[in-house]
């Protein structure tokens, strides 16, 4: 069974850029959340959709960040402009459902810098 | 809010000598919890979970015991290996919504 899809793999950019990330989860998982990871720190929750609707952005910095998922598979982040402080890991995972005991299967995570 | 407290790290350790990575929480409710691990160049994998009190999650060795009246997860391993070299996440989630809350992570590395 494949698991879930990131690209790019790295990404480098200048502050005040725009970078987009997509995400491609497992085939039938209906919930996806992307999570940002900052060295030395947990990934921290960003935004979590059921299907094509967003269930919980209440981390996302709405400023800058914006997140969809049209069809309800494919999901792509955005952010714009960038800020020093964005460089981080970007992870995409997905689940069957919602509730703690559906697992949560995690892509390789998109690595961005951001000078 | 939900919150998840681990060890400070890194721990060297080695080849099968035991392991505790301590790992607490405070949460509202009856939480599920996780152990995840990332060994280097891979993404994120579920090691463990619980999800009730008294609960014994496990996997290729690893234990943990959900302890509701310490607010506790500790992950053991009797016998360590080199290829369990990696970063170690406690988290939990919520009965309603399968929202994860990690902790710090914590860097394991075991010398031959």
């Amino acid at each position: 069974e494949a698991g879930v899809a990131q690209s790019p793999r790295y990404k480098i950019i200048e502050k005040r850029q725009s970078v987009a990330f997509w995400c491609n989860p497992i085939s039938g998982h209906a919930t996806l959340y992307w999570y940002q990871q900052i060295l030395g720190q947990g990934p921290k929750l960003l935004i979590q959709f059921q299907n094509n609707g967003v269930v919980d952005d209440s981390q996302l910095p709405k400023d800058r960040f914006s997140a969809e998922r049209l069809k309800g598979v494919d999901s792509t982040l955005k952010i714009q402009p960038a800020k020093l402080e964005d460089s981080a890991v970007y992870l995409c995972a997905s689940s069957f459902g919602t509730g703690s005991y559906n697992e949560q299967f995690f892509g390789p995570g998109t690595r961005l810098t951001v000078l | 809010g939900n919150s998840v407290t681990q060890m400070e790290g890194p721990v060297t350790l080695s080849e099968e000598a035991f392991l505790t990575i301590n790992c607490t929480y405070t949460a509202t409710g009856y939480p599920s919890l996780f152990w995840y691990v990332q060994y280097p160049g891979e993404g994120l994998q579920l090691l463990l979970k619980a999800t009730k009190a008294d609960d014994k999650g496990s996997n290729k060795g690893f234990e943990a015991t959900y302890r509701k009246e310490t607010t506790s997860f500790h992950l053991e391993k009797g016998s360590v290996q080199v290829s369990d070299s990696a970063v170690y996440f406690c988290a939990l989630a919520s009965r309603a919504n399968s929202k994860l809350t990690f902790g710090k992570g914590i860097t394991l590395s075991v010398r031959p």
